[in-house]
């Protein structure tokens, strides 16, 4: 079946470096990629997403990546700070009225100060 | 974000036992979501909700039932067939042909 494999499960970064985080989906049919941010205790929220007619999308220190020839999609934290520190998810979906994600393993980040 | 409310917080099931863990939102959200999340294995899907009186079976559906009586609400039930319910239960709701996903603060499960 589908499935998204994502990498590193963990990750740790020197306060004000750059963080990557790497995503590879099977079902080329996917065209809906979001990334997750949850913070230990909270709920997983949104913080970037991208759709498969666009190759790269920022949003001031945060960009996503994406590949569709090779499939897979990157999460790029520059300047890091402590608050990044979380566990972030990658997912792919195909729109088509309901959203029906495949959620990667989760990468745990943890930004030191 | 406090537009969708799970409840309980926490949750002890004994053997034999069907729970039922309850999802609201007040998003006027037309889709819902329950997914699994255990240690290491990301969010597996369980079922899914596009309007009242509707659902489908997501990846990991076996043990668990649904229903969609109202909008605003979608109860999963843990019945006494799935045999590992320990984990974290989260539900999610969003607007249909919009991808992001809502979510609740989430149900841990625990079994006596």
């Amino acid at each position: 079946g589908e499935n998204v494999e994502q990498h590193p499960s963990t990750l740790s970064v020197q306060e004000g470096d750059s963080a990557v985080i790497k995503c590879t989906y099977s079902d080329s049919a996917s065209n809906y990629f979001p990334w997750y941010k949850q913070e230990l205790g909270k709920r997983p929220q949104l913080i970037i997403d991208i759709r498969s007619n666009v190759g790269e999308k920022k949003d001031q220190r945060i960009a996503v990546t994406l590949n569709k020839t090779a499939k897979h999609f990157s999460l790029h934290i520059t300047e890091t700070q402590p608050e990044d520190s979380a566990v972030y998810f990658c997912a792919a979906s195909w729109a088509s009225g309901t959203y029906k994600y495949i959620f990667g393993t989760g990468t745990r980040l943890k930004v030191l100060a | 974000d406090g537009g969708i409310t799970q409840s309980p917080k926490y949750l002890f099931r004994k053997e034999g036992q069907n729970v039922t863990l309850s999802c609201e939102q007040n998003l006027n959200h037309d889709a819902m979501y329950w997914y699994r999340q255990d240690p290491g294995q990301g969010l597996r899907l369980i079922y899914y909700s596009q309007i009242v009186n509707d659902f489908q079976k997501g990846d990991i559906a076996e043990g668990y039932s649904v229903s969609r009586e109202k909008k605003e609400s979608f109860p999963l039930t843990v019945t006494s067939a799935q045999k590992n319910p320990t984990a974290f239960y989260l539900c999610a709701s969003s607007m249909l042909g919009q991808g992001k996903l809502f979510f609740g603060s989430g149900t841990q499960l625990s079994v006596l």
